[in-house]
């Protein structure tokens, strides 16, 4: 399988722990992107990457979220000091930009479901 | 200010007859819109994209109409079967100015009836 994939699909926590999750994109994807999907809503922009270069964060993003690619390859999205309000779906993605590629389209993992108690 | 609308939450059709989900934008710097499909606890599944240079792109049973004037897209699912039945999000995104983030609406829930 060469999709994006995502760890791990689900996770609980208490109110005020940390939490990581992973994104894994297609191998050949320059860009990466972090969407949180909640109930009855479309994906919310979160942040993406191209290459290892953070290129732009939502307002979203508090500073209790950070994300990185340091080799350019996987990701990673912490969440510090989690809140309830934090529960959502996390959604990875990934897209090949650039070069001869004129469209930007992203394929997207299977999700990481928070759950904040 | 939500930039992208779907402003049908749900739609029912009968199999084998056509299913037509609309899409409205404001932001006239988007350029490049996408379908997806999604089904429970998955990830969204991109169907078909088009750039704002064309007005109709299709591929199988899925057309996607752009209408830039009036600022709508539409996506054509003819002829519409069960495994159909899915949530469709519309989305846009600005790629003229090296955007990167895609803009979705809230979706519309699709149910196709056997």
């Amino acid at each position: 399988d060469t999709g994006v994939s995502q760890n791990p699909r689900h996770k609980i926590t208490k109110r005020g722990q940390n939490v990581t999750f992973r994104c894994d994109p297609i191998s050949e994807h320059n860009r990466l992107y972090w969407y949180r999907q909640t109930l009855g809503q479309g994906p919310e922009f979160l942040t993406y990457f191209q290459n290892e270069a953070q290129l732009e964060k939502s307002r979203l993003l508090s500073d209790r979220f950070s994300a990185e690619r340091p080799k350019g390859s996987f990701s990673t999205l912490e969440i510090q000091r989690t809140e309830q309000g934090d529960s959502a779906m996390y959604l990875c993605a990934s897209s090949s930009f650039g070069g001869r590629a004129s469209t930007d389209t992203q394929y997207f993992g299977p999700g990481t479901r928070l759950t904040v108690l | 200010d939500q930039q992208v609308k779907q402003n049908s939450p749900s739609l029912s059709v009968q199999e084998g007859r056509i299913s037509i989900l609309n899409c409205d934008y404001t932001n006239s710097m988007f350029d490049y819109f996408l379908w997806y499909k999604k089904y429970p606890a998955e990830g969204p599944t991109f169907l078909i994209s088009i750039s704002s240079i064309k007005d109709k792109n299709e591929d199988g049973r899925f057309t996607v109409f752009l209408n830039k004037s009036a600022k709508h897209l539409s996506l054509h699912i003819v002829p519409s079967q069960p495994g159909d039945s899915a949530v469709y999000f519309c989305a846009a995104s600005a790629l003229r100015t090296n955007a990167g983030k895609s803009t979705f609406g809230d979706g519309t829930t699709l149910t196709v009836k056997p």
